[in-house]
């Protein structure tokens, strides 16, 4: 079974408007991380935002922030106003027990002018 | 610029060879991963060292080996390569371990095999 699901291969959005990118995991750990990194055409990857399983509280970094519904397992990426340099590929990942870590297939994000 | 340095940016090589590639994490940061990412497997976390000792093995094949050395400087050595084994090689640092959110990665080793 796939640790890591990111359902949307591609999406589009009108530069300043919101999107959310969608992942859902699968752990039966009760300790566990998410992660989003973002990865332009140029190649880098950007580490973005982090959630730990027992962070109370979404976390959020400037325009990013993470939609943590533990009980639906999932840990959608929210970009606020979004940009024209946020289109690129955006990975979720999971570490669990034994810092064993898992990369989701991976959304290709295209900011509409 | 991300403060972790990866040499050689390219490589090419020819099947049943063997390669190193040299990470160099930010100044500081005691923990360095590699990963693999290819067009057929996507992104594979490989292994994980943190202050010289292996701390957690991902997807990391028998013909490929790691190592961090004591001035933290960290080296992937590849061996009887296969035309598979191409990818881009990404090693990231951070100060302690995964489990705390940041990553600084690399710029990526792009390996072909012929």
């Amino acid at each position: 079974a796939q640790k890591i699901t990111q359902t949307q291969p591609g999406m589009f959005v009108q530069e300043k408007e919101a999107v959310t990118l969608d992942c859902t995991y699968d752990t039966s750990d009760q300790s566990y991380g998410l992660f989003w990194y973002k990865q332009p055409s140029s190649g880098e990857m950007i580490f973005l935002i982090y959630q730990g399983s027992y962070d109370e509280q979404n976390a959020t970094e400037g325009r990013y922030s993470l939609n943590f519904q533990k009980a639906r397992k999932s840990a959608n990426l929210v970009i606020s106003a979004s940009q024209l340099g946020d289109s690129a590929m955006y990975f979720c990942a999971m570490i669990q027990t034994g810092n064993q870590f898992y990369f989701g297939t991976g959304t290709s994000l295209t900011v509409i002018p | 610029d991300s403060g972790v340095t990866q040499t050689p940016k390219h490589l090419i090589t020819a099947t049943g060879q063997r390669v190193t590639l040299r990470c160099s994490p930010r100044s500081g940061d005691l923990s360095v991963y590699w990963y693999q990412q290819s067009l057929d497997q996507g992104l594979q976390f490989l292994i994980q060292y943190y202050n010289g000792e292996e701390r957690a093995k991902g997807n990391i094949l028998e013909r490929f080996s790691a190592q961090q050395f004591p001035d933290l400087h960290s080296e992937l050595n590849l061996s009887s390569l296969e035309l598979g084994d191409s990818a881009l090689y990404f090693c990231a640092s951070s100060v302690v371990g995964l489990a705390g959110g940041e990553q600084f990665f690399g710029p990526g080793t792009r390996l072909t095999v012929l």
